[in-house]
């Protein structure tokens, strides 16, 4: 399966410390997707990064990505309570039925 | 837009009872997908269909069938609800392969 694996499971920080979750996967990739779930909601899509591409920012937000080993990770920088959310990587092969997403890592910051 | 919506947001069945969830989105995509989430665990995909009148089968396919009704609508059916089905559906759509997917809000499910 090339279903993504998330690290930490669940990670507790103060209000204003960076957040950094890591995502391991399988088998060769088209590209890799990060996604919130905020509790009680459907999934909200964050950052994709392609598999010829290493870093990719957005906001408070960065993604890098390493094929070699199969690894990506997603750091969130200043964080914020309405940052506390379960957060999800989703690797994607190609084609239509290829997503498959991990377990994911609740994030709790605490104000 | 309304995005990607879902009905019912929750349904208690009995064991044995059937029922459809419903969902529907306003994007103009092309491909559209049924998960299920359970606790501990990643969204694991039931049903997909590329495009409006093809369906294909996913991971966790038995015990649920689906329709594309049209371009907008895509729904789930349970023929027989067992325990085992008790979750939280969500419902997605993407315009087409490899791009991001939208998610509706869910449905919480339990069988009883």
């Amino acid at each position: 399966s090339q279903q993504g694996e998330e690290d930490p499971q669940a990670l507790s920080i103060q209000e204003g410390e960076n957040a950094t979750m890591n995502c391991s996967y399988k088998t060769s990739i088209n590209n890799l997707q990060w996604y919130r779930q905020n509790s009680g909601r459907g999934l909200v899509h964050l950052i994709l990064i392609r598999s010829n591409e290493r870093e990719k920012h957005s906001g408070r937000l960065r993604v890098t990505l390493d094929t070699s080993k199969k690894s990506s990770s997603l750091l969130i920088t200043a964080s914020r309570a309405a940052d506390t959310a379960s957060y999800f990587c989703a690797t994607d092969k190609g084609g239509n039925n290829d997503m498959r997403f991990g377990a994911g890592t609740r994030l709790t910051v605490k104000p | 837009n309304a995005g990607v919506t879902q009905t019912p947001k929750f349904q208690v069945l009995k064991t044995g009872q059937s029922m459809t969830l419903q969902c529907a989105q306003d994007m103009n995509h092309n491909s559209m997908y049924w998960y299920r989430q359970d606790p501990g665990m990643g969204l694991r995909l039931i049903y997909y269909s590329a495009s409006e009148g093809t369906t294909d089968k996913g991971e966790v396919p038995n015990g649920y069938n689906v329709s594309r009704l049209n371009k907008r609508e895509f729904s789930l059916r349970l023929e027989s609800a067992a325990p085992s089905q008790t979750s939280v559906y969500f419902c997605a759509s993407r315009y087409r392969g490899l791009d991001e997917q939208f998610f509706g809000p869910g449905t919480r499910l339990t069988v009883l």
